[in-house]
């Protein structure tokens, strides 16, 4: 059975202490692995997409990677705002319609 | 600024009413989904259209929630009867196929009492 599991549930950061978000997988054929940033109220914001082990992506704090059972989040140095739920998302190769979610990290960064 | 629009923002209904959810995809895209958010479930996929055809609606109850796109300008999603099982907040998405990202509105948050 496909499944995506993100851990941890929270994360309770101090301003500028760095820290990882992991997302497992076990799907048939991974084609994509997505992450997106959901602040409270409002719709799922798009991040990044991973397609392939090894790769890597960035945007200004964050840093997504991707190995064969799992992708990271690493943010760097965060701040205040950088506080949101982080979801990630796999889709398989013989379902391009759906995309399997997982259940978020909760982002909380303290100034 | 391209953004997927939804009404209403806040749905309050009594059960067994009628409840229709509207959705305007970025001018463009070809592709809208059709997602349901709970505390208890997370993201399920409820519906997915390409080029105004329902593609997959596996994820939908069938005999009370219908989607439909009328044209390529609107997507809606109907619940008749609601139950209060079915509170929860509603995402459309679109996005273009061929392409991997899908582009979330800010929801439709539904309470049936």
């Amino acid at each position: 059975e496909d499944q995506v599991t993100q851990s941890p549930e929270a994360l309770r950061l101090q301003e500028g202490e760095s820290s990882s978000l992991n997302c497992s997988y076990t799907v048939s054929g991974l084609r994509g692995l997505f992450w997106y940033r959901q602040d409270p109220g409002k719709g799922p914001e798009f991040l990044f997409t991973l397609y392939s082990a090894g790769e890597e992506k960035e945007k200004e704090r964050l840093k997504a990677t991707l190995t064969k059972k799992e992708s990271f989040l690493h943010i760097t140095a965060p701040k205040p705002e950088d506080s949101a739920t982080y979801l990630c998302a796999v889709q398989t190769e013989y379902n391009f319609n759906k995309f399997y979610f997982g259940s978020g990290t909760k982002l909380n960064v303290k100034p | 600024d391209a953004r997927v629009t939804q009404t209403p923002r806040h749905k309050v209904t009594e059960m067994g009413q009628e409840v229709t959810m509207r959705c305007q995809p970025i001018l463009g895209h070809n592709t809208v989904f059709w997602y349901r958010q709970t505390m208890m479930q997370g993201l399920e996929l409820l519906a997915y259209f390409r080029n105004r055809a329902p593609l997959d609606d596996s994820g939908m109850p069938k005999d009370r929630f219908s989607a439909e796109m009328p044209d390529a300008t609107l997507a809606t999603l109907k619940i008749q009867p609601s139950e209060p099982r079915d509170s929860a907040v509603y995402f459309c998405a679109s996005g273009l196929v061929g392409h991997t990202e899908a582009f979330f509105g800010q929801g439709t948050r539904l309470t049936v009492v």
